[in-house]
């Protein structure tokens, strides 16, 4: 069985500055895929980024990184340039083929203050 | 436009009122599934389906049926609504080859039961 954890249940940031947060996950599948998913107040679950465990290379969608470490299953989102309206809660997953299962972690609420 | 849409938003309803959630997506994805959101637990997953008649339990099924005669619907039913049911629904589409997972979700259907 995957599980995933988010140990952090709320951060805070300033406004222009970077936030890290984590997400640890543990799995016996040997090719599998991890994302971070953003809830803004409207509830709607918004792709934020995605990552293969076959490729070494760190993914990276504009502001938004991740640092992903497979040997000790750790896969952190990096915020940079924190803006208002990456305020939301981030929530990480992992997925299997088997049965394409999104497995949730239990999110992290980020504020982001002006 | 590429969607997932679900009906309807917002619903309350009293114990025992049999009753359906629609999910429906015009991506021609193979693979669907129903989460639900409860505060400090993340998103877990109730059922999935993999294709047309194809469906299979998630984590979470007691208390809820479902359904998958055309590729792109998969309603959730509930035919005897209890109030730990209440919650925030999400259905989820995706295709389901390697390489294409990123599942897309609908807008949510915030339910309670009374």
């Amino acid at each position: 069985a995957q599980t995933v954890t988010q140990s952090q249940p709320e951060m805070s940031v300033q406004e222009a500055e970077t936030v890290t947060l984590s997400c640890t996950y543990d799995t016996s599948e040997s090719n599998y895929y991890l994302f971070w998913y953003k809830q803004p107040p409207s509830r709607q679950m918004i792709l934020v980024i995605r990552q293969e465990a076959y490729k070494q290379q760190n993914a990276t969608e504009n502001r938004f990184s991740v640092n992903f470490q497979k040997a000790a299953k750790s896969f952190s989102l990096k915020i940079s340039d924190s803006q208002l309206g990456d305020t939301a809660m981030y929530f990480c997953a992992s997925h299997t083929g088997a049965n394409s299962k999104l497995t949730f972690g239990k999110g992290i609420t980020l504020s982001v203050r002006p | 436009e590429a969607q997932v849409t679900q009906n309807p938003r917002y619903l309350i309803t009293v114990t025992g009122k049999k009753l359906t959630v629609t999910c429906s997506q015009n991506m021609n994805h193979e693979y669907m599934s129903w989460y639900r959101q409860d505060p400090g637990l993340g998103l877990r997953q109730i059922y999935y389906s993999m294709n047309v008649e194809v469906t299979d339990k998630g984590d979470v099924p007691e208390g809820y049926k479902v359904s998958r005669k055309e590729k792109r619907n998969f309603p959730l039913i509930l035919e005897s609504p209890s109030p730990n049911q209440t919650s925030l629904y999400f259905c989820a589409s995706s295709f389901h080859r390697q390489g294409a997972e990123t599942q897309y979700f609908g807008p949510g259907t915030r339910l309670l039961v009374l």
